[in-house]
């Protein structure tokens, strides 16, 4: 109930190319979806996040993509650029206080140049 | 400095030494966490407090030891650790309680147990 299952575990994408992410909860209770961006020796990054009385959110390039009746969300990069090759992690969270997030196994991405 | 930020970056210690790292975050926030990033694994929270208080506890073991004397101020103590502790450790802060859920993250400390 409170795993985050994230797929693919990695992607390769020709530059320009959409990248996409996808993640599925079961504990309805989560209503904080966020994706981190991790670089190599770096800490996660907060990317983009959405709550689930929206079904889309788009900032930029990326755009999170949110299906409440299937309990999925999915991260979607649009013209990818060799920049973005990082792993992607998806979280979960719900309003417990200190919004305990669980995280999703990760999905390294590789942009080919 | 600005973030969160956490010494030392690497750190090589024997299974029998007592090391400590250290976690600041300069956002103002009153909740601090330290999570384990281990390899094709998901970030594993470990421990939560907020102001000061630690609010959570994931079944971690006695040879790590939280300690948080403000809200700015995060510390993990280790001693008599094992190989499989070896990992990226991470500390994240936000502010509880406000509606806003995120979370920043430092960029950690890469501990190899020998």
């Amino acid at each position: 109930q409170q795993q985050v299952k994230q797929s693919p575990q990695s992607l390769i994408v020709q530059k320009g190319g959409i990248s996409i992410i996808n993640c599925a909860y079961e504990n309805t209770a989560f209503d904080y979806f966020p994706w981190y961006q991790q670089f190599p020796g770096k800490g996660p990054a907060l990317l983009i996040a959405i709550r689930p009385d929206v079904s889309e959110k788009k900032e930029g390039r990326f755009t999170i993509s949110f299906n409440k009746s299937a309990k999925q969300f999915s991260l979607h990069i649009m013209d990818s650029q060799p920049g973005d090759s990082a792993t992607y992690f998806c979280a979960a969270s719900m309003n417990s206080g200190t919004y305990k997030y669980i995280f999703g196994t990760g999905t390294r991405l590789k942009v080919l140049a | 400095e600005t973030g969160v930020t956490q010494t030392p970056r690497h750190l090589v210690m024997g299974m029998t030494n007592k090391k400590s790292l250290k976690c600041e975050q300069h956002l103002g926030h009153n909740a601090m966490y330290w999570y384990k990033q281990s390899a094709k694994k998901p970030l594993e929270l470990m421990f939560v407090y907020n102001f000061k208080e630690q609010t959570e506890n994931n079944s971690v073991p006695s040879r790590f030891s939280p300690e948080c004397p403000n809200s700015s101020h995060l510390f993990l103590h280790l001693h008599t650790l094992q190989p499989e502790d070896s990992a990226l450790y991470l500390c994240a802060s936000s502010n509880a309680g406000t509606g806003i859920n995120e979370q920043y993250f430092g960029p950690g400390t890469r501990l190899t147990v020998t």
